[in-house]
């Protein structure tokens, strides 16, 4: 499986962006790039996702880059209900690995108030 | 959107004894479901794969017979830690994918199991 990395830890002041790198050089083309979150003693949630474009919704944008090695979630405002630790995920559509995420250790995200 | 739920959300069984937990897709329905676990400051860790109609595919080093899963129905799937012991003790989540977006995984809420 292509893997991700992320910076350990990042933190942010409330109301202000935040951009949560993550590398991932050896992605295929047929791997998507998946972003969920953690929030303390609750199952993951989905965040944002894409293949080549970027993307937004109404949680948070996604930026990847050109060759797809790397990408950048990006949250435009942070609260304090943003503090969690962030996943980046590489998963294909279809195949036998359809649906397995690999979670690595994540960005455990700080907001300050 | 999709949701995903987990019953019981906490549990704490003595040694020995067995542990069943559900997990269930409220508004939409998978043939397929995802068991993970999650040790105190890990990472999630995928346990198995349920299948509706069929039987579990289980990731190496997971014990298929000390964890039963059984994909019951569209929206059902039941994780079953037999004979738990402390070392099973430990965070179990649960995932679906699709909803309005066939591509994501939703979660459950987890499940707290404590094995005394």
């Amino acid at each position: 499986d292509a893997k991700t990395t992320q910076p350990n830890s990042m933190e942010s002041n409330e109301e202000e962006p935040v951009h949560l790198p993550c590398n991932h050089s050896t992605i295929s083309g047929t791997d998507y790039i998946h972003w969920y979150r953690q929030l303390p003693s609750q199952g993951p949630e989905y965040v944002i996702h894409g293949l080549t474009s970027n993307v937004n919704n109404r949680m948070a944008s996604l930026a990847i880059a050109e060759d797809r090695k790397s990408s950048t979630l990006i949250l435009h405002r942070a609260t304090l209900r943003d503090a969690a630790v962030y996943y980046c995920i590489l998963s294909q559509a279809g195949g036998t690995s359809y649906g397995k995420l690999t979670f690595g250790q994540g960005t455990i995200l700080t907001v300050h108030p | 959107g999709a949701v995903v739920s987990q019953h019981p959300s906490w549990v704490i069984c003595k040694s020995g004894t067995s542990v069943k937990i559900e997990c269930r897709s409220l508004d939409f329905q998978a043939t397929t479901m995802f068991w993970y676990r999650q040790f105190p400051k890990q990472s999630l860790m995928l346990m198995a794969t349920s299948n509706e109609g069929s039987k579990a595919t289980y990731e190496q080093g997971v014990e298929k017979d000390k964890f039963l899963i059984n994909h019951a129905s569209l929206t059902l799937s039941t994780l079953t830690v037999t004979s738990a012991h402390p070392e099973d003790s430990s965070f179990y989540i649960c995932s679906a994918p699709g909803g309005e977006n066939a591509d994501t995984q939703y979660f459950g809420p987890g499940t707290r199991l404590t094995v005394l």
